[in-house]
């Protein structure tokens, strides 16, 4: 079965760069036809699609995100990563990772990342 | 403002069939598939139907997906106390900044 679990800190201080990273189990990240994504969801709001890679590295980036995000992909680890940078307290969210075909079909639990000094 | 429109909320009563409907455009819906999620309180988003109207294994058949046009429908039957959920579109959208992967701002389905 195929497990999804994000990790990363829980705190990141204003103009600061938000660092998560998305651990794949149960399969392979270099599997063909599938993107690995990033989404965010505000605190008692909907959700926001940040940006996908596929294992070759390349990308799709929200264009609203598109200046401060960095998607890479890490196959020997099984892993891939978000860099988003010069945060501020509207970035605070739960940050989930999830595979997509067209879209997302195996989500991560989320990993709430605040930002405040 | 999400570029997929939903209803905020919906509500039924048990064994009631609801319908969640989710508006789109041309770029998006128009031309592309919809997915739809439940969440339910505290935990991730759990894909509900894909391509339109397909089932993943393990989604019971109450529930059930429509594409017409510009606009997409999540249909649940046999309204159940563990539905009680929120409920998201999902469509690519291609826009002239490139493709975007966009949700609806999600339906809080109550069950009275």
């Amino acid at each position: 079965q195929l497990q999804l679990q994000e990790s990363g800190p829980g705190l990141v201080k204003p103009s600061e760069t938000l660092s998560l990273t998305c651990t794949v189990s149960g399969g392979s990240i270099s599997s063909s036809s599938y993107y690995w994504g990033w989404i965010r969801q505000p605190p008692g709001k909907g959700l926001e699609w940040i940006g996908s890679i596929y294992y070759s590295g390349s990308t799709y980036y929200n264009p609203s995100l598109k200046s401060r995000v960095t998607i890479s992909v890490d196959t020997s680890k099984n892993q891939f990563s978000l860099k988003l940078s010069s945060v501020t307290a509207a970035d605070t969210a739960v940050y989930y990772c999830a595979r997509h075909y067209v879209l997302p079909d195996y989500w991560g639990q989320g990993t709430l990342v605040t930002v405040s000094s | 403002q999400s570029v997929l429109t939903q209803p905020p909320s919906a509500s039924g009563t048990p064994g009631q069939r609801v319908t969640i409907s989710c508006s789109g455009s041309s770029s998006n819906i128009g031309s592309n598939y919809v997915y739809w999620y439940q969440q339910l309180p505290g935990t991730a988003p759990k894909l509900l139907i894909y391509r339109n109207n397909q089932r993943p294994s393990g989604v019971p058949d109450r529930f059930s997906g429509s594409k017409s046009g510009t606009s997409a429908s999540l249909a649940i039957s046999g309204l159940r106390s563990e539905d009680e959920a929120d409920y998201y579109c999902a469509a690519w959208d291609d826009s002239l900044s490139g493709r975007v992967v966009v949700f609806g701002g999600g339906t809080k389905l109550t069950v009275l």
